[in-house]
């Protein structure tokens, strides 16, 4: 059974940093794209970007470019979404998917459950 | 970038009735790289849809999509009541990727 978990919710205030987590399970890990969707409070979907945890090659929205970063660890089947600095703006329910094509232009067939970070003062 | 909208905004039906949801692109989504997603209040979406009419593993056939270059249609033909939800369609063809504001199916 294919399954992407992620890491529980966060409480941090403006200006941290943090380090989100995707554990995936259930097919070969590194020959699928992951990417992250935020959904901010109330909000429809957006897509932030993706990485192919094979060989780490990542693309970023324009619109979050510079703003987050997508990693990969290959050896724990595990996909990572980190800001440097935290704004109350990043405050959004993020969710990792896979994608079951060759590129990066993809749909999303498994979800994770999703991880509410919350920024406040 | 190519802009998605989804009409209308709200949908409110009766258990029965049949569902037809609307989204337009600003520009041709190429090869019909069009999916539809499913998401119940504190839930994570759900795929339903991709290629614009191939239904994902597991989803009923009372869901159907249709469409191609810059319109589609999910529809749904007769609507149980767990199907009351929000309604996202999302295109693939060109980065990057973009998704639709969302239709709301809710009870008449």
């Amino acid at each position: 059974e294919v399954q992407l978990v992620q890491s529980g919710a966060e409480v941090k205030k403006p200006g941290e940093s943090l380090k989100i987590s995707c554990k995936g399970s259930g097919y070969s890990f590194t020959n699928y794209w992951i990417a992250w969707v935020r959904q901010m409070p109330g909000k429809g979907l957006e897509w932030m970007g993706i990485i192919y945890p094979g060989d780490s090659d990542t693309t970023y929205s324009p619109s979050f470019q510079g703003q987050v970063t997508i990693s990969a660890d290959k050896s724990i089947s595990t996909a990572y979404l980190q800001w440097s600095s935290l704004k109350a703006s990043d405050t959004a329910m993020y969710y990792c998917v896979r994608c079951p094509m060759t590129t990066v232009t993809c749909y999303f067939d498994f979800w994770g459950q999703g991880t509410l970070v919350t920024v406040s003062s | 970038e190519i802009v998605l909208t989804q009409s209308p905004g709200t949908l409110s039906l009766s258990p029965g009735d049949r569902a037809t949801l609307s989204c337009r692109a600003s520009q041709s989504v190429s090869s019909s790289y069009l999916a539809w997603y499913q998401q119940k209040p504190g839930q994570a979406p759900r795929l339903l849809i991709y290629g614009a009419s191939s239904r994902a593993t597991g989803i009923p056939d009372r869901f159907s999509g249709s469409g191609s270059g810059t319109d589609f249609t999910l529809t749904i033909s007769r609507l149980e009541p767990e199907d009351f939800a929000v309604y996202y369609c999302q295109q693939y063809g060109t980065s990057p990727l973009t998704f639709g504001p969302g239709t709301k199916v809710d009870i008449k």
